[in-house]
This record gives C-alpha cells, sequence and structure tokens, in this order.
C-alpha cells in the first residue's frame, strides 16, 4: 500500500514565523501535491510538483512555497505564517498519468495565533 | 477549465436506507472521475474510480457510481448505509486542459447516517 506521511497532526505557530509542513511518500510517485482544507471551500491546490527540483503554481500559492529535493519528499512552507493560514493541509501523491488516483496524508492540522 | 459540483453540502440519511450523493462536471471530451471518502480527522481515502468502460463502477465499502456523460453526471450510491459511513465524500475529476496532472475537487459532501 502507498503510505504518504505528514510530519506533524498539529501544529500551532505564531503569526510572523517560518514554518515548513513536510510530506514523505514511499511508493517512488513522480507527482507530489499540496492542498488547503477549508469547511465548505473543499480542497484547494496550493503548489505541485511533478519530479524532483519541478514544480508549478496552483490555485491559491500566494503566502507559500514548496521545496522538492528528493524524490520522495515534498516540503511546505509558509515564509511569514499569517492567521488566514490557519487550515488543515494535506499532502497527496501519484504516479504518472491522469488516471493514476492520487494518495493522501492524513493532514496537518495548523493553527496560526 | 474544468469545474465539478457537489450540490448537497449535507445528506442526512437513516441507517440502512439507500442513499445518492450527487457529483456534476464540466464538459469535456475525455474525463477521468474519481470519489473519494474523509472520515474524521483523516486524510483521503479513494472509494472508486471511473477510467473508461463500464458506465457502472464498483468501490470499496459497498459503494458504486454511475457514469452519464449525457448529464455530465457522476453520481455516487450506496442501497444501503451503516452508522460507519458517517464522512465527508468528495468527487475529483482529473484535468485535461492544462496538460498537467491536477485534479479538480467538488465542494464536498457530508454525509451523516442517523440510527
Amino acid at each position: 500500500d502507498v503510505k504518504v506521511t505528514q510530519s506533524s497532526r498539529y501544529l500551532v505557530k505564531r503569526t510572523g514565523e517560518k514554518v515548513f509542513l513536510e510530506c514523505v511518500q514511499d511508493m517512488d510517485h513522480e507527482n507530489m501535491f499540496w492542498y488547503r482544507q477549508d469547511p465548505g471551500l473543499g480542497l484547494r491546490l496550493i503548489y505541485f510538483s511533478y519530479d524532483v527540483k519541478m514544480k508549478e503554481k496552483g490555485d491559491i500559492p500566494e503566502g507559500y512555497s514548496v521545496s522538492r529535493e528528493k524524490k520522495e519528499r515534498f516540503s511546505l512552507i509558509l515564509e511569514s505564517a499569517s492567521t488566514n493560514q490557519t487550515s488543515m493541509y494535506l499532502c497527496a501523491s501519484s504516479g504518472l498519468g491522469r488516471s493514476r488516483p492520487q494518495h493522501f496524508g492524513d493532514g496537518t492540522r495548523l493553527s496560526i495565533l | 477549465a474544468q469545474s465539478v459540483t457537489q450540490l448537497d453540502s449535507q445528506v442526512p440519511v437513516f441507517e440502512e436506507a439507500p442513499v445518492e450523493l450527487r457529483c456534476n462536471y464540466s464538459s469535456s471530451v475525455s474525463v477521468y472521475l474519481f470519489w473519494y471518502v474523509q472520515y474524521p480527522n483523516q486524510g483521503l481515502q479513494l472509494l472508486l474510480k471511473y477510467l473508461s468502460g463500464s458506465t457502472l463502477v464498483k468501490g470499496i465499502n459497498g459503494f458504486e457510481a454511475e457514469f452519464n456523460k449525457s448529464q455530465t453526471s457522476f453520481h455516487l450510491r450506496k442501497p444501503s448505509v451503516h452508522i460507519s459511513d458517517t464522512a465527508e465524500y468528495f468527487c475529483a475529476v482529473s484535468d485535461d486542459t492544462s496538460g498537467t496532472y491536477k485534479y479538480i475537487f467538488g465542494t464536498g459532501t457530508r454525509l451523516k447516517v442517523l440510527a
């Protein structure tokens, strides 16, 4: 079974801090994704990566950056955390091709105080 | 660009009753469609997928979905629900317009199974 592991289930940070969310997958997947999930808005794509060191902006990239130095690891960075970034963050991975389903981690619930 | 609409934000249903969760997508030449389930405090788990072939797709936990190209719909059904089916359900379509591998998700439907 595919395993996508997010480093923290719950995280509390302060406004202005630089925040790192880590995601690791163990199935040698090419594609990795970061979403945020908010009530009533569903899942919104922040960034995705289709190869090491490659990244593309999703629908809501403002205030975020990403890093993919190794194939199995995809990090989401909040450069200067703000209260409106309090949310559930979900990482996913998939193999090559549109037909491949995405596999999700358990999520990180991030609170910015 | 693709869009996905889940019209029902919440669906209450009694245990052992049938349920249908609706999903409509905007038209496209070819689509790949998915249903995911999210239990409380967990990530999303794949229920089923439509890639091609038979329009009736069977998934895990007794769920099935029917692809209807003319109505651009992919509704999820279960003939008899259990308390344990209480969760949020997301419909997703693979976007073929951008040449990348993005999914477009609906806003989700909360299924509440009542005893």
